[in-house]
């Protein structure tokens, strides 16, 4: 199937934990982004990387991390977890070009719970 | 800066009633708008889009037309269904800053009910 796939879907932690999601895609879109969104719904860029490039890196704090290893992978690390991190984290992809026209593919979320 | 904002939620109707979401929009540049659904427990959907002034964006029976007047892009449905629950996202992609970004309003959820 062609998606936007993300691991793991759920994810619960202690405080002060490290941990990390991972995302792929295999549509061959150029250009992948991590979204945050709250517990009432908002949803808020983080990053975005193009061609394993860092274009978007929002008032994001340095404790999260992305990491592009090639096009198709953008993977989110987060160093010294805390309460306020909880939310649900999705990736999404899109082509140079067709963003006008066809917008972004979005991956089903992890919803990362810190206790 | 470019923002969205959706009418407040929740938004509870009957099936079979006339849906609309309102959706207003404020941009420097000429962004494209979407809709976005999200299911319980799932991701986003595109449910549709519009890349231009007067264009009209359709599927699954919902409508949205791009109205660069009023810089508005509601959403409507004739007749909605139980399985049209969900949270409705409007969003603008635009150049912002340099980098195509999307920018989303707050979500309205929507509860059919038989």
């Amino acid at each position: 199937d062609t998606a936007v796939s993300q691991t793991p879907k759920y994810l619960v932690t202690q405080m002060g934990n490290d941990k990390s999601i991972k995302c792929e895609q295999n549509l061959g879109h150029d250009t992948m982004y991590w979204y945050k969104q709250d517990s009432k719904k908002f949803l808020k860029i983080m990053f975005s990387y193009n061609n394993k490039e860092l274009i978007i890196n929002e008032t994001v704090p340095n404790r999260f991390s992305p990491k592009s290893p090639d096009k198709a992978h953008l993977n989110l690390h987060i160093n010294s977890l805390e309460l306020g991190d909880s939310a649900v984290y999705f990736c999404a992809s899109s082509r140079t070009g067709d963003r006008r026209n066809y917008g972004y593919t979005f991956g089903s979320g992890t919803r990362l719970t810190v206790v | 800066g470019d923002s969205v904002t959706q009418m407040e939620g929740p938004v509870t109707l009957s099936e079979e009633a006339f849906l609309t979401i309102n959706c207003t929009y404020t941009a420097t540049g000429y962004p494209s708008l979407f809709w976005y659904v999200q299911y319980p427990g799932e991701g986003l959907q595109l449910l549709l889009k519009a890349t231009k002034a007067d264009d009209k964006g359709s599927n699954k029976g919902f409508e949205a037309t791009y109205r660069k007047e009023t810089t508005s892009f509601h959403l409507e449905k004739g007749s909605v269904q139980v399985s049209d629950s969900a949270v409705y996202f409007c969003a603008l992609s635009d150049l912002i800053e340099g980098a195509q970004k999307l920018v989303f309003g707050q979500g309205t959820r929507l509860t059919i009910n038989p």
